[in-house]
């Protein structure tokens, strides 16, 4: 069984702050992704990136950067300078690759809440 | 490109009542996902279809819930009857395949059972 937990239920933070959030998961496959998906108050759920179990390299994406670790089961979020439009509820997502038990199905975490003030 | 739409938007029902949501995935998409997703909480899967067929249903409670995609592209959900504890966002999702990992989400319908 697939297991995301996200120990962060709320974060709130002052504009220009930088904000990491937390995500550890459990698996038994060998091969899956990691995602971050971001649902603002319109209640979309946005997607953010998707991980590669065999890539460990870092991310960046503008004020957004991600940190995989395979030996610590952990895929942590950073927004760099956060801005109050950062506001929203923050899931991390795990499923499976081809021959896993978890093929194309998602499993979330709880979600942490995130609201960044002017 | 369009996204995956959904209606309708908001819905109240009483308990007892029956219910049912559309969703249309993004085009050309054949694998479409019917999510729970329970104030605070995480979405659920409740169903997957590949194309019109069922690829896992097992979270879906079948005694009242049912879920149809007839021509491999839009899908119906249908609550009957509804409980208190079905009040909930169901989102529907869409991917071009399992193996492409990420999928795409519709704006969701907000059910209230009374």
């Amino acid at each position: 069984a697939q297991k995301v937990t996200q120990a962060q239920t709320e974060i709130s933070v002052v504009e220009k702050e930088d904000v990491t959030l937390d995500c550890v998961y459990e698996t038994r496959d060998t091969t899956y992704y990691l995602f971050w998906y971001k649902q603002p108050p319109s209640g979309e759920l946005v997607f953010l990136i998707r991980r590669n179990s065999f890539d460990e390299q870092n991310e960046i994406s503008g004020r957004y950067s991600w940190n995989f670790q395979k030996s610590t089961s952990s895929f942590n979020f950073t927004i760099t300078a956060s801005q109050v439009v950062d506001s929203a509820v923050y899931f991390c997502a795990l499923s499976g690759t081809a021959g896993g038990t978890s093929y194309g199905k998602l499993t979330f975490g709880q979600g942490t809440i995130l609201t960044v003030h002017p | 490109e369009a996204g995956v739409a959904q209606s309708p938007r908001y819905k109240i029902i009483e308990k007892r009542q029956s219910v049912a949501f559309w969703c249309n995935p993004i085009s050309g998409h054949a694998t479409l996902y019917w999510y729970q997703q329970i104030l605070g909480q995480g979405p659920k899967l409740l169903i997957q279809f590949q194309n019109n067929g069922v690829v896992d249903d097992s979270q879906l409670p079948k005694d009242r819930f049912s879920a149809e995609r007839l021509k491999g592209v839009d899908s119906t959900l249908k609550i009957q009857p509804a409980k208190l504890e079905d009040s909930a966002v169901y989102l529907c999702a869409s991917s071009p395949d399992p193996g492409v990992g990420e999928q795409y989400f519709g704006p969701g319908t907000r059910l209230t059972v009374t």
